[in-house]
């Protein structure tokens, strides 16, 4: 059974740090791309990044380039999310997914909980 | 940036309705076009992907269909637990873009 599950949100004051993890099983972790999606209160889903399954590619969202850095360690079964500089914009529910590829097709069948941040001073 | 346009953005319908949920894309797609359902507190969930494609274990009242930019969910007779809001998504070029979602409510 898949299972991923964030961890690491809570409250920041803006221009601070945080980083995310997400601890996945049920699947071989390192055949797979990952992706950090989040929400903000009361909107819609905005994707953050997304990883391949070596780690060696890398896509941020513009908003989030330069601050944000994605990472993961497939021994670990581990993806993380580093968050820099965070702004009150940043403040959603942080979920991390794992992306399958059908055909050419690719989509997020599996996603974890979420984790809260709340950037605020 | 492709930008993803739901209509309408709320929707209210009743049991047993067929409900047909509508995403323009603002240049051509594709196919690579997935639909997500969301309830209040919880992660979203894979309806479709591939435009037409139903997620396993999601009931056969679910559809999608279209390509190039204009794309369609519908479902075919609403049940209670449908009432959610509903997102498309476009898997053709980074950054991953979604819709801003269609809220399907009780009438």
């Amino acid at each position: 059974q898949v299972q991923l599950a964030e961890s690491g949100g809570g409250l920041v004051k803006p221009g601070g740090s945080l980083r995310l993890s997400c601890a996945v099983s049920g699947f071989t972790f390192s055949d797979y791309y990952m992706s950090w999606i989040r929400q903000a209160p009361g909107n819609g889903l905005e994707w953050v990044s997304s990883i391949s399954s070596s780690g060696s590619t890398i896509y941020y969202a513009d908003s989030v380039k330069g601050r944000i850095t994605i990472s993961r360690d497939n021994a670990k079964n581990s993806l993380y999310l580093q968050m820099n500089s965070l702004r009150a914009e940043d403040t959603a529910i942080y979920y991390c997914a794992r992306e399958n590829v059908g055909g050419s097709a690719s989509y997020w069948p599996h996603w974890g909980q979420g984790t809260p941040v709340t950037v605020s001073s | 940036d492709i930008q993803m346009t739901q209509s309408p953005s709320s929707l209210s319908a009743s049991g047993g309705d067929r409900v047909t949920i509508t995403c323009r894309a603002s240049q051509s797609i594709s196919t690579y076009i997935n639909w997500y359902q969301q309830k209040p507190g919880k992660a979203p969930k894979l309806l479709i992907y591939g435009a037409s494609s139903l997620q396993s274990g999601v009931p056969s009242r679910f559809s999608g269909s279209g390509s190039g930019t204009d794309f369609t969910l519908t479902i075919s007779s609403l049940q209670p637990e449908d009432f959610a809001t509903y997102y498309c998504q476009q898997s053709y070029t980074i950054p991953f873009t979604f819709g801003q979602g269609t809220k399907l409510e009780i009438k």
